[in-house]
């Protein structure tokens, strides 16, 4: 199907486990960015990315590792989670930068334990 | 650097009612844009409108104006005759040319229209 799909939507984990949220788009846009959104913080950007193998911090980076091998893909890996990390995370493509309009997953809710 | 200021956090209101949704930025760039989004309960995000540094006009579509005031560095939304379907949670969002356009969004205003 065409479009941005974010996988898992619901993950349950504990403390110290390592989580990879995945995404992917099928309009071969150039970026793709991820959120987080919190009670009271809105969206924060964590990283984005112009283009395969280009990524870059956003806001809110640490605890984070993106890779982007393909163009279609942006998976978000929390190395290590912690609690502060229980959050609903959203993928996001856009044809150029954040200047365009951002076509936005449905996002994928994270608890972890 | 860029921030996205929208101080109501939540507003209440009663179908047919108008309401104005605030938006302050923060810039040091000539070059940027301003956006709203619109995340319903079902929880998706919606894009609503873009509107670059060097247009100040002001928008309608249907119900929804948007009121760009570089001289005061506002982009505010107003509603006119509310209906519930209206009740969501709208976004103010800020990208610059200085920071490579990233996306920055302002922490949101839930919206509720009562019937």
């Amino acid at each position: 199907d065409a479009g941005i799909t974010q996988s898992p939507r619901y993950k349950i984990t504990e403390t110290g486990r390592q989580v990879t949220l995945m995404c992917h788009q099928t309009w071969s846009h150039s970026y793709m960015f991820w959120y987080r959104q919190d009670l009271g913080h809105g969206l924060r950007l964590i990283y984005y990315s112009a283009a395969a193998d280009i990524t870059d911090k956003g806001e809110v980076p640490d605890g984070y590792v993106v890779s982007r091998s393909k163009t279609e893909n942006f998976p978000l890996t929390l190395e290590s989670a912690t609690r502060s990390q229980t959050s609903v995370y959203f993928c996001a493509s856009s044809t150029s930068s954040g200047a365009n309009v951002l076509t936005f997953g449905a996002g994928s809710r994270l608890t972890v334990l | 650097a860029q921030k996205v200021t929208q101080a109501q956090t939540e507003i209440s209101v009663v179908e047919k009612e108008d309401v104005t949704l605030d938006c302050v930025y923060e810039t040091r760039d000539t070059t940027y844009y301003l956006f709203w989004y619109k995340q319903p309960p079902s929880g998706e995000l919606v894009f609503l409108i873009r509107r670059n540094s060097f247009d100040e006009q002001n928008e309608i579509s249907g119900r929804y104006s948007w009121n760009f005031q570089k001289s005061t560095s506002s982009f505010n939304f107003t509603i006119t005759a509310s209906q519930v379907v209206d009740s969501a949670v709208y976004f103010c969002a800020l990208s610059e040319a200085g920071s490579s356009y990233k996306l920055i969004f302002g922490s949101g205003t839930r919206l509720l229209v009562r019937p």
